[in-house]
Order: C-alpha cells, then structure tokens, then sequence
C-alpha cells in the first residue's frame, strides 16, 4: 500500500543544519518530492529526486535517498529563521499527479 | 507569470449546503489536481482533470465531484456538506500531469468552514 511517514516536530538553532527524514512504502514509486508550507500558505516544492538517484544538491538543500530502505533525507544547510515551515515529504504514487503526503514536519528554528 | 489562483479563500458554509470552489492554473498548464488538507487526515488526493478529462481519483465519496474547462480552469463541487468537510482545499496545476520535472505548483487555497 502507499504510505509515507515522517516525524512531527524538529527544534534547531539557527545556523545549525536541520535534517529531516522521511520513510515510504511504494517500491515503484520513481519520484519522491519535498514541499514546503508557510502559515496561510499553500505549498511550494523545494526539490525532487528520481529514484535511481542517491543524492541531490540545490543550494542549501541535500536530498539523500536509500532506495532499499526506502528512507529519504532532507538537510538543510545554515538553517535560517526565514525556514520555519512545515515540511512534507510526498511520493508519486497511483498515476497521474496522485501525491501522497507524509503528516509533514515542523521545523522551528530558533537564535 | 501569474501563479495558481483559488477563489475564493475563505468560504462559510452550514451542514446541508453545497459548494463550488475555483481554481485557475498558470497560464500553459493544463493538468489540475485537487488536495483535501485537515489536521486529521493531512494532505489527501482528491482527483486530478487534463483537457477537460478526470484522469485519475482519490478516495472521496461521490459528494465531491470537479470539472474542468476548455480553458483549464477547473471547479470542484461538495453536495451535501458535512462538519468533516471542513478543511483547506488546494489546486495544483502542471503541464501535462507526468512525474518529475513537470512538478505540480499549488495555489495558496480555500479554507472551507462547515457550521
């Protein structure tokens, strides 16, 4: 079946880096996505990774992926209080545009 | 260019009632794909329209229903509202619907409260 699990809360100081982790179920799955979402907001993707991929780096975000473990990582590097979000880790799953969503974590950073 | 728009934001409604919300996507893309947001159930798939046809559904009952227009602008209906209803409802537009580089940018929501 199609689950995605990610811890819930995630406490940083600011400048240190954050790593949020994410499991999935779907073996087949070929693409796994990491959003974010600020109060009131909808959600912006920050990256995505194929799953014949292990690692991938955008500025300050690494995205690691054990595909036999089916464990995903999001670091963020110099974590800044502008990153205080809800992260949600998501897999493609089930065909055309069906995401399913991890319960998303709170990242709070503070000085 | 514009991004995905919603109207309206912030919708009342009372149990019994029916709703229609709207969503237009960027200019260019014609897949658009509704999400359920509630602190229970989190982010849920609803269903997902391209060229004014529904391609793929999530597990909603037949209450929720959606269409999609020429234009690719797409509206999704709820009959016959409950209180569990209540929840943030986004659209999200992508060129043709595919996995990977052509990613999915979400609207920033309508906030559906059933009294």
């Amino acid at each position: 079946g199609e689950d995605v699990e990610q811890s819930l809360f995630l406490s940083v100081r600011e400048g240190d880096s954050s790593v949020i982790n994410c499991t999935y179920t779907d073996s087949s799955s070929t693409y796994l996505y990491w959003y974010k979402q600020e109060p009131g907001a909808g959600l912006q993707l920050l990256t995505y990774i194929f799953s014949n991929m292990d690692m991938k780096q955008d500025q300050r975000l690494t995205v690691l992926l054990n595909k036999k473990d089916k464990h995903l990582s999001l670091r963020i590097a110099d974590t800044q209080t502008g990153d205080s979000a809800i992260y949600f880790c998501a897999e493609m799953s089930g065909g055309y545009n069906k995401l399913i969503f991890g319960a998303g974590t709170r990242l709070a950073v503070h000085p | 260019k514009a991004g995905v728009t919603q109207t309206p934001r912030y919708l009342i409604k009372t149990r019994g009632q029916q709703v229609t919300l709207s969503c237009s996507p960027i200019s260019g893309h014609r897949s658009v794909s509704w999400y359920q947001q509630t602190p229970g159930q989190g982010l849920q798939f609803l269903f997902e329209y391209f060229s004014e046809t529904q391609r793929n559904k999530g597990n909603f009952p037949g209450r929720f229903s959606g269409r999609q227009f020429s234009n690719s602008r797409s509206e999704m209906n709820v009959s016959t509202l409950e209180l569990g209803d209540s929840a943030l409802y986004l659209c999200a537009s992508s060129l043709v619907g595919l996995a990977g580089a052509d990613t999915q940018y979400f609207g920033p929501g309508t906030r559906l409260t059933v009294l």
